[in-house]
């Protein structure tokens, strides 16, 4: 019962356009959502979060946006770039601030970056 | 601030053999937590501490595995009687409790390999 859902596997865009990662989530009691990137044999770094209060959260050349009615997030990455090519994970917790569990992720989406 | 660090990075053991990876947490972090990441999966849950106390384990934490905290500061994620299945990527993260969200930050990972 995957309670975070990323359904492509892989993504492949081209250098300079805009790249759409999407994430859905079956918990209704999840209010804070974050992106991590991860290269291989490295541990997931911190990307970007949204707290359930917003729809949108801006930094730099990453966006995310949360619809709440429909359970989904997207990361958007604008202009995409080289390194960006990496495995991105969202991931869901229940509580902000605190709380009683960790994150509970999707299974990731590879992007690859074309040149 | 150094981040979190693990070690060993990779660790290679026969079937039956116990091993233990160590993790430092940001300095100033209070809650610390264990996560396991397999091929094609993303990170699950183990285990978190705030401070020197286990507040929550996962299903997926046998009793084979055992977490300690012992001083709020590093912690140890013991495996006995080690099984291929454990063979897996180990992540320690660390986070602020009752800062803004519950962003968890991820040290790169030890490798476990049970031949």
């Amino acid at each position: 019962d995957q309670q975070v859902k990323q359904n492509s596997p892989s993504l492949s865009v081209q250098e300079g356009r805009i790249s759409i990662l999407n994430c859905d989530y079956t918990n209704s009691m999840f209010d804070y959502f974050l992106w991590y990137k991860k290269y291989p044999a490295e541990g997931p770094t911190f990307l970007i979060s949204i707290s359930s209060i917003k729809d949108k959260n801006e930094d730099g050349r990453f966006t995310v946006f949360l619809n709440k009615s429909a359970k989904h997030l997207s990361l958007h990455i604008v202009p995409s770039q080289p390194g960006d090519s990496a495995v991105y994970f969202c991931a869901a917790s229940g509580y902000s601030g605190g709380g009683a569990d960790g994150l509970t992720f999707g299974k990731g989406t590879h992007l690859i970056i074309q040149p | 601030d150094t981040g979190v660090s693990q070690d060993p990075r990779h660790k290679i053991t026969k079937r039956g053999q116990n091993v233990t990876f160590r993790c430092d947490p940001i300095s100033e972090h209070n809650r610390l937590y264990w996560y396991r990441q397999t091929l094609g999966q993303g990170p699950e849950f183990l285990t978190y501490f705030q401070n020197e106390a286990q507040l929550e384990k996962s299903r997926l934490l046998s009793d084979r595995f055992s977490a300690e905290r012992p001083k709020g500061s590093f912690s140890t994620l013991e495996i006995q009687r080690t099984e291929q299945g454990d063979s897996a990527m180990y992540l320690c993260a660390s986070s602020l409790a009752g800062s803004a969200g519950n962003t968890i930050y991820f040290g790169e990972g030890s490798w476990l390999t049970v031949v």
